[in-house]
């Protein structure tokens, strides 16, 4: 069964950092481009981060490039998100999610884990 | 990088059809044929129902399908069904591997 399992969420103060992690299953998961997306509560999706299949290729959204960095290690099948300098806006739940295609680059994600939680707050 | 535009809800009797657009600009929606939408369920992760603006993934009901024109992609739902209602999200490549979602409409069957 494809999968993708996010952990590492949790309660950090404003300015702490806090490092997510993404454990793939069920697919060759160095075969693919991967995201993070987050969902303030109550708020809609928000596109964070991408990167391509082997690590050498990333992207941000504007609200987290220079803070956050994303990286993956394919020997270990998990994909990471390092969260420093965090705010209060930084809280979310947070999903990692695989781009549709193997290979190369498709533009959609088709598989999503259920998300990690993330609290920013004094 | 804007969020697109959605409307906040829609609503529909069962067995009808309504349609979600999806506006952006022509850096985005406008520039490639690269749209995406989602269904989310209260508490649940995305999942995947068109891409490349008409294309359905295998699994899903052949009652979703989308469109395009201009700046503004479409969601249509034909045949509301009671387990239709969720949030839809769309999504654009937007350029420089960068991507925009949209701020999400919420799909009341009646």
């Amino acid at each position: 069964e494809v999968q993708l399992v996010e952990s590492g969420g949790g309660l950090v103060q404003p300015g702490g950092s806090l490092r997510l992690s993404c454990a793939a299953s069920g697919f060759t998961f160095s075969s693919y481009w991967m995201h993070w997306v987050r969902q303030a509560p109550g708020k809609g999706l928000v596109w964070v981060s991408r990167i391509n299949s082997d690590g050498s290729s990333t992207s941000y959204a504007d609200s987290v490039k220079g803070r956050f960095t994303i990286s993956r290690d394919n020997a270990k099948n998990t994909l990471y998100l390092q969260m420093n300098s965090l705010r209060a806006e930084d809280t979310a739940v947070y999903y990692c999610a695989r781009e549709g295609m193997a290979m190369g680059t498709s533009y959609y994600m088709d598989v999503w884990g259920k998300g990690t939680t993330v609290t920013v707050s004094s | 990088q804007s969020a697109l535009t959605q409307p906040a809800s829609v609503s529909g009797s069962p067995g009808q059809s309504i349609t979600i657009s999806c506006t952006g600009t022509s850096s985005d929606v406008g520039s490639y044929n690269l749209v995406s939408w989602y269904q989310q369920h209260p508490g649940k992760a995305p999942k995947l129902m068109i891409y490349e603006v008409s294309k359905r993934p295998s699994g899903v009901s052949n009652r979703f399908s989308g469109s395009k024109s201009g700046n503004t992609a479409s969601l249509t739902i034909s045949g509301l069904q009671a387990e239709d209602e969720a949030d839809y999200y769309c999504c654009s490549y937007a350029g420089s591997s960068t991507f925009g979602f949209g701020g999400g409409t919420k799909l009341t069957v009646l």
